[in-house]
């Protein structure tokens, strides 16, 4: 089993909420990314991360913005939630010297009313 | 055009069955080839690499065509187990691109 985590599992906010996700890890990986996934659709990469104090966007930043102080941890923060942003939010985290080899979290299904 | 592109199926195969996806990638700076998994409602899992040579993993067999720029997995012997969605992951610098996956089930 991967060691990375997700909390919370499922969350059901009303527009206009400041939201985080969090997201950790206990492998020492360095890489970490953040992937929004809608229902049988594709992996939209939102932001990811080469280590600490490294943030970059990806292709889909939905208006959300990450943080990267300890390696282990990497929180995702939307400030100010839409019902657009209901998804799936997937965590993921790899060594820098095996991208392509990820270990996803179990997910965060967001809800926003 | 996507950068990774797979048939969305669905593929419905009896078990024992032997089935196989394609995946093509336009990108030919495209530097390493993987194979996930990812059951309905969870998180995707690493099932395989692809290597140039072609890997094989019990009922699972990979091959590479970086000429044609596309990478296949085979199942053989399929069992209800194996319904899910394989998901095809390229790796291009550092960073990863994912097609939207082939959807498989397996019936009795």
């Amino acid at each position: 089993e991967a060691d990375i985590y997700q909390t919370p599992r499922y969350l059901v906010i009303g527009t206009g909420k400041k939201i985080t996700l969090e997201c950790s890890q206990t492998m020492g990986h360095d890489k970490m990314y953040w992937y929004q996934q809608d229902p049988g659709m594709e992996l939209h990469l939102i932001h990811y991360s080469y280590g600490v104090n490294s943030t970059e966007k990806g292709d889909l930043s939905s208006e959300s913005t990450v943080s990267r102080i300890r390696t282990e941890h990497f929180p995702l923060t939307l400030e100010s939630a839409r019902p657009s942003h209901t998804s799936q939010y997937l965590c993921a985290s790899s060594e820098t010297r095996a991208v392509g080899k990820a270990f996803f979290g179990q997910g965060t299904r967001l809800t926003v009313v | 055009r996507k950068e990774v592109e797979q048939d969305p199926g669905p593929f419905n195969v009896p078990e024992g069955a032997t089935v196989a996806f394609n995946c093509t990638y336009s990108n030919s700076a495209s530097q390493s080839f993987f194979w996930y998994r990812q059951d309905c409602r969870k998180e995707p899992k690493l099932l395989m690499s692809v290597y140039s040579s072609g890997n094989e993993d019990g009922r699972f067999t990979a091959q590479l065509n970086r000429a044609s720029q596309y990478i296949s997995l085979l199942i053989r012997d399929s069992k209800l187990s194996d319904s899910a969605t394989y998901l095809c992951v390229v790796r291009i610098s550092n960073d990863m691109r994912f097609g939207a996956g082939t959807r498989l089930t397996v019936k009795p």
